[in-house]
């Protein structure tokens, strides 16, 4: 499945550090997500670009800053995260009012803060 | 708000039995449904929706659900599981009156296929 590619796939990071997760779509979608997945918890939607603006920030801590330059690339910046941040982190593509919205699934980087 | 209910966290099933994993949303309002496979250390990869017509909706790998309104469920059956079925499986529903992107997800069923 390459529609949808996330790197670095797996990153450890002190709680000091900056970091950024990367996730580029190549479907021509023109909405894309940022989910966090925790063990034991539900996926949670974290950001949603649409036409490269921000449509959603689901109460996020200010630690996670996205950017999107463009409708096929979509950054996560990390700064002085806590271990609780630790978890999968998914970026997901879909194209705006049609196909019902179906969203794609990148394979994840997993962020382990230390 | 719309909300997704997987009742079973995990159902161990022996290879070739049939299986059915079960979801039920909140709503009886329009809704697109959705069934997600996630194997350890990847991403989500859609096994099959509904947006309309046909209740009966096949996917990928020989798994296909069905579109309950009355029962507001979208159950996932195959008939036959493999080992390689192992997996984490998500129902996902999102409003089709509800412009705002939200795809609600349940908790998941761990299904475990056993020799």
């Amino acid at each position: 499945e390459t529609g949808v590619t996330q790197t670095p796939r797996h990153l450890v990071m002190g709680m000091t550090n900056k970091k950024s997760l990367k996730c580029e779509q190549h479907l021509g979608h023109n909405a894309m997500y940022w989910y966090k997945q925790s063990a034991k918890k539900p996926l949670e939607l974290m950001f949603v670009y649409s036409l490269e603006e921000r449509v959603e920030n689901n109460s996020v801590p200010s630690r996670f800053s996205p950017e999107c330059p463009n409708s096929s690339h979509l950054f996560l910046h990390l700064h002085t995260l806590q271990p609780e941040d630790s978890a999968l982190y998914l970026c997901a593509s879909s194209q705006e009012g049609t196909d019902g919205d179906t969203q794609y699934f990148g394979p994840g980087t997993r962020l382990t803060v230390l | 708000a719309q909300s997704v209910t997987q009742l079973d966290s995990q159902v161990p099933v022996f290879e070739e039995a049939p299986v059915e994993l079960r979801c039920n949303y909140s709503s009886s309002v329009s809704v697109y449904l959705f069934w997600y496979v996630q194997y350890p250390n990847q991403g989500l990869q859609l096994l099959l929706k509904y947006l309309s017509g046909s209740t009966l909706v096949k996917g990928i790998n020989g798994f296909e659900a069905e579109f309950n309104k009355s029962q507001t469920s979208f159950h996932l059956r195959k008939p036959s599981v493999h080992i390689s079925d192992t997996a984490e499986y998500f129902c996902a529903v999102s409003d089709r009156e509800d412009s705002s992107y939200k795809l609600i997800f349940g908790s998941g069923t761990r299904l475990l296929v056993r020799p």
